[in-house]
C-alpha cells in the first residue's frame, strides 16, 4: 500500500519568508497529490492539488511541485505571512481500491512569526 | 461555514457511556467518510459510505459503528471505548467516492475518561 513521509515536523519562519515543506510516497502509480491546512479548532481544508501529469501548479502564493522519477512532492510558500500559520499535510491515494482513500501525512506545523 | 456541520465539537464520556457523533454535509456530495485524526499521527481513514452503502470499514472495532440513513448524514455511535479513543473525529464529504477532494468538518474532540 502507499506509504507518504512527510518533512519537516516544524517549520518556524519569519513574516515575508518562504517555506517549503516536502513530502515522499511509495506507489509510483498514485496519480493525483493535495495538501490541506489545518487551522487551529478545525478541519482541514484543501489548498492546493496536482495531477500526474503535471510538474507544478500555482495558486498566488502557494505552489505544489511534482518530480514523479523521485516520487516526491513540496507545498512553497512564498512571502509567508502570521495567518499561514497552521499544521500542513500532504496526501496521495492508495491506489486499486475502487474509492477515495488518500494516505496523509504526519503534517508540519508552520509558524510564521511578524 | 464549510458546508460539513458536526455536532458535538467536545464529548466527554466514561468508558461504559453510549454516544453518538453527528455529521452534516450540505455541499449535495454522495460519499462520507470518519476519520480519525491522534496527535502525532496521520489521519486514519476509519469509514466510507458512497451513497448510503458502506464500502470501506477499516478495519475499525466494532465499538464503533457508523450509520449512514442518507447522503447528508453520517453518524458514529459509541460504545464502551478505551482511553486510548480519545483523539478529534473527523466527517469529510465528497462528490463520489472516487472524486478525490474531500471537504471536512471541523470535528468532535473526543475524550474518554
Amino acid at each position: 500500500g502507499e506509504n507518504v513521509e512527510q518533512h519537516p515536523s516544524t517549520l518556524s519562519v519569519q513574516e515575508g519568508d518562504s517555506a517549503v515543506i516536502k513530502c515522499t510516497y511509495s506507489d509510483s502509480a498514485s496519480n493525483y497529490f493535495p495538501w490541506y491546512k489545518q487551522e487551529l479548532g478545525k478541519g482541514p481544508q484543501l489548498i492546493i492539488d496536482i495531477r500526474s501529469n503535471v510538474g507544478e501548479k500555482k495558486d498566488q502564493r502557494i505552489a505544489v511541485t511534482l518530480n514523479k522519477t523521485a516520487k516526491h512532492f513540496s507545498l512553497h510558500i512564498t512571502e509567508t505571512q502570521p495567518e499561514d500559520s497552521a499544521v500542513y499535510f500532504c496526501a496521495a491515494p492508495q491506489m486499486n481500491t475502487g474509492f477515495q482513500k488518500l494516505v496523509f501525512g504526519t503534517g508540519t506545523r508552520l509558524l510564521v512569526s511578524p | 461555514e464549510t458546508g460539513v456541520t458536526q455536532t458535538p465539537r467536545h464529548l466527554v464520556m466514561g468508558m461504559t457511556n453510549k454516544k453518538s457523533l453527528k455529521c452534516e454535509q450540505h455541499l449535495g456530495h454522495n460519499a462520507m467518510y470518519w476519520y480519525k485524526q491522534s496527535a502525532k499521527k496521520p489521519l486514519e481513514l476509519m469509514f466510507v459510505y458512497n451513497f448510503k452503502e458502506q464500502t470501506e470499514n477499516n478495519s475499525v472495532p466494532s465499538r464503533f459503528s457508523p450509520e449512514c440513513p442518507n447522503s447528508s448524514h453520517l453518524f458514529l455511535h459509541l460504545h464502551t471505548l478505551q482511553p486510548e479513543d480519545s483523539a478529534l473525529y473527523l466527517c469529510a464529504s465528497s462528490r463520489g467516492a472516487t472524486n478525490e477532494k474531500l471537504f471536512f468538518g471541523s470535528g468532535t474532540q473526543l475524550s474518554v475518561l
